[in-house]
């Protein structure tokens, strides 16, 4: 079946303009993670879904960034006034439950480019 | 301090060379780790999931071992194929909380021919 998907696969953006990056889960999956991953770092936990929860912001590095979930399935992460510090790739993982032994499956990402 | 540490930061190997790649963790309580392969301009995808009464998983050519007592696991690649060139990230999940993963920072394999 299909994957995760993102979109775009690459943005190129000014510093101070508004970005909206795109991920659509695995059919069926009730929680989605948000992650950054910046060059020679790890992965960095940004916000968190689970069904009709309140999402777990806690990773969210500033009030310029936030992200929502529309009807339990597509999610838009947004990164208002982009600072150059933003450029990394955005990564969207998904999983069944939440449960420590789930698999999250991450889609390919988006590499955002701040100029 | 993270607390999930990867070595070596990178390596170069020879084509149908073994390898293996090594993961210190912190995290408490354990819960489980896995090891993600991570081409470039892909998202990572699992290989392994160890929990902690496993002590080794293997998946073709790749083998994890998970010492649960010294907190250590490691990822060995047998007859390395230029395929295996990729990201060789570590992650280990707590037993609490939600779901939430510690990443480590990943080994860099390249395979030469």
């Amino acid at each position: 079946g299909a994957g995760v998907s993102q979109s775009p696969s690459n943005k190129v953006t000014e510093k101070g303009k508004d970005v909206e990056l795109r991920c659509d889960p695995i059919s069926g999956h009730t929680a989605l993670y948000w992650y950054r991953q910046s060059l020679g770092q790890g992965l960095e936990f940004l916000i968190y879904f689970q069904g009709n929860s309140a999402p777990d912001k806690s990773g969210l590095p500033s009030d310029r960034f936030s992200a929502e979930r529309t009807g339990g399935s597509v999610s838009t992460l947004t990164i208002q006034r982009t600072q150059q510090e933003d450029s990394a790739v955005y990564l969207c993982a998904s999983s069944y439950r939440t449960s420590a032994y789930n698999e999250q499956f991450f889609g390919p990402g988006t590499r955002l480019t701040v100029l | 301090k993270n607390q999930v540490e990867q070595s070596p930061q990178s390596l170069i190997i020879l084509e149908g060379k073994n390898c293996t790649l090594q993961c210190n963790y912190t995290v408490s309580p354990f819960s489980n780790l896995r090891w993600y392969k991570q081409d470039t301009g892909r998202g990572p995808v699992s290989l392994t999931i160890m929990t902690f009464s496993e002590n080794t998983k293997s998946n073709g050519r790749y083998t994890a071992t998970l010492d649960a007592d010294t907190k250590q696991s490691s990822l060995h690649i047998t007859a390395s194929q230029l395929s295996d060139s990729a990201s060789y990230i570590c992650v280990v999940s707590a037993s609490e909380g939600n779901n939430r993963l510690a990443f480590g920072k990943g080994n860099q394999v390249v395979v030469i021919p």
